[in-house]
């Protein structure tokens, strides 16, 4: 148990559709990420936070991407009108030095 | 160059033996460095990280740095069937810039 939670653990959209992911630390965290990971490859990162100010945002994370982490506990990962290329395994991340992994979302978009 | 490099691998190892994973990385500023497990259609898990050059040792895992030659590696003695799995390598040069490469699959066979 890494102490994060991530929910749906599963989510089929069809194209042009919205999705909302969320995840839930169990403990405080300060820093918390979200990655995107797609077969074959290692996750690619998408956005951080720290606390509930968004520092960084990745060039992958198009105007379609949006992130938030109202009080600095749980966040969410919204994507509007989804396209196929965003199938993919969502991951939320939480540590300060080190990063731990929820069980993620996979998201196929038909 | 990618950023971070694994040989994808798969890497076949007999049961019982030393599996040793390497990567490299491009960035000279980078700071930490992490080696995960990822089982198939799960998340990835951390098993290691090494900030200083040399050797760290957990349990059957050993950990190398070298920051001269810009390269890290994994040594998992005395593998074990549960060891197969694709191990991913992440570089980090500040709280934000985490890369990881796409992993090297690993193969016990008993």
């Amino acid at each position: 148990d890494t102490g994060v939670s991530q929910n749906p653990r599963h989510k089929i959209t069809k194209r042009g559709q919205n999705v909302t992911f969320r995840c839930d630390p169990i403990s405080e965290h300060n820093r918390l990420y979200w990655y995107r990971q797609t077969l074959g490859q290692g996750p690619e990162f998408l956005t951080y936070f720290q606390n509930e100010a968004q520092l960084e945002k990745s060039r992958l994370l198009s105007d379609r991407f949006s992130a938030e982490r109202p009080k600095g506990s749980f966040s969410t990962l919204e994507i509007q009108r989804t396209e196929q290329g965003d199938s993919a395994m969502y991951l939320c991340a939480v540590g300060d030095e080190t990063q731990y992994f929820g069980p993620g979302t996979r998201l196929l978009v038909l | 160059q990618k950023e971070v490099e694994q040989n994808s691998g798969p890497l076949s190892v007999p049961e019982g033996a030393i599996a040793s994973l390497n990567c490299t990385y491009s960035d000279r500023g980078s700071q930490s460095f992490f080696w995960y497990r990822q089982y198939s259609g799960k998340s990835p898990e951390l098993i290691m990280f090494i900030y200083s050059n040399g050797d760290k040792e957990d349990g059957r895992f050993t950990a190398q740095l070298n920051k001269a030659s810009q390269y890290v590696s994994l040594l998992i003695r005395d593998s074990q069937p549960s060891d197969s799995a694709t191990y991913l390598c992440a570089v980090a040069s500040s709280a934000s810039k985490i890369i990881f490469g796409s992993g090297t699959r690993l193969s016990i066979r008993p």
